[in-house]
């Protein structure tokens, strides 16, 4: 909705700029972990996932980084636009247990300054 | 949208009334998952399924119950609603290892 950015922490960037988005995780069990974008108004759309027995996975401009070590990932937005400008939440899950449950982080407020 | 549709859009409702929004989906996805939304806590998963009559339990429960009686509905109840249950509710189905959501319900409890 269109308060989902407030009390959010904010990454500003300018146009063209690379931008970084990271996220803590909880769960050292969670074997899948997802990225979504949320603008202002919609409901969060699928940017990229990784599965834990991969460290990186590469998409269009976006590429994710999975630390199982620390419980890290993070979210490369190459070259961004204003159209990136968003909330941005990682998601993890345990598919391969019996729940199924997809937990969201609290998410990040992408501002990109023209 | 993955064939997802939540009902009603935009709900005021009082204090102390019952309350049911309803998730539809149109591609028989096993998995149907409720979510609030408020401003510093991002989703919070209220309850899931993971078939017909099949549910479970998420991170924010209390107050809210479900049903899912046939593959394309699923049900969630506030019983008897509060002002903090004022918030935007997204449901979602999983297909593959993605979650596809709707467009959202903003309840407000005055």
């Amino acid at each position: 909705g269109e308060n989902v950015g407030l009390h959010l922490p904010t990454l500003s960037v300018q146009e063209g700029d690379n931008s970084i988005i990271n996220c803590a995780y909880s769960n050292s069990a969670s074997d899948y972990f997802i990225w979504y974008k949320q603008e202002s108004g919609k409901g969060p759309q699928f940017i990229i996932d990784i599965r834990s027995n991969m460290d990186k996975r590469q998409g269009q401009r976006v590429t994710v980084l999975l630390n199982k070590t620390v419980k890290h990932l993070s979210l490369q937005i190459a070259a961004t636009q204003p159209g990136d400008s968003a909330v941005y939440f990682c998601a993890e899950a345990n598919y391969g247990g019996a729940t199924n449950k997809l937990i969201f982080g609290t998410g990040t407020l992408l501002a990109v300054q023209p | 949208d993955a064939g997802i549709t939540q009902s009603p859009r935009h709900k005021v409702t009082e204090t102390g009334t019952p309350v049911t929004l309803r998730c539809h989906q149109t591609e028989n996805h096993r998995y149907m998952y409720w979510y609030r939304q408020d401003p510093g806590h991002g989703l919070r998963l209220i309850h899931y399924s993971y078939g017909v009559k099949d549910t479970d339990k998420g991170e924010v429960s209390d107050g809210y119950s479900v049903s899912r009686s046939k593959t394309e509905d699923f049900l969630l109840t506030l019983e008897s609603a509060t002002s903090s249950q004022t918030s935007v509710y997204f449901c979602a189905i999983k297909e593959g290892g993605e979650a596809f959501f709707g467009q959202g319900t903003r309840l407000t409890v005055v």
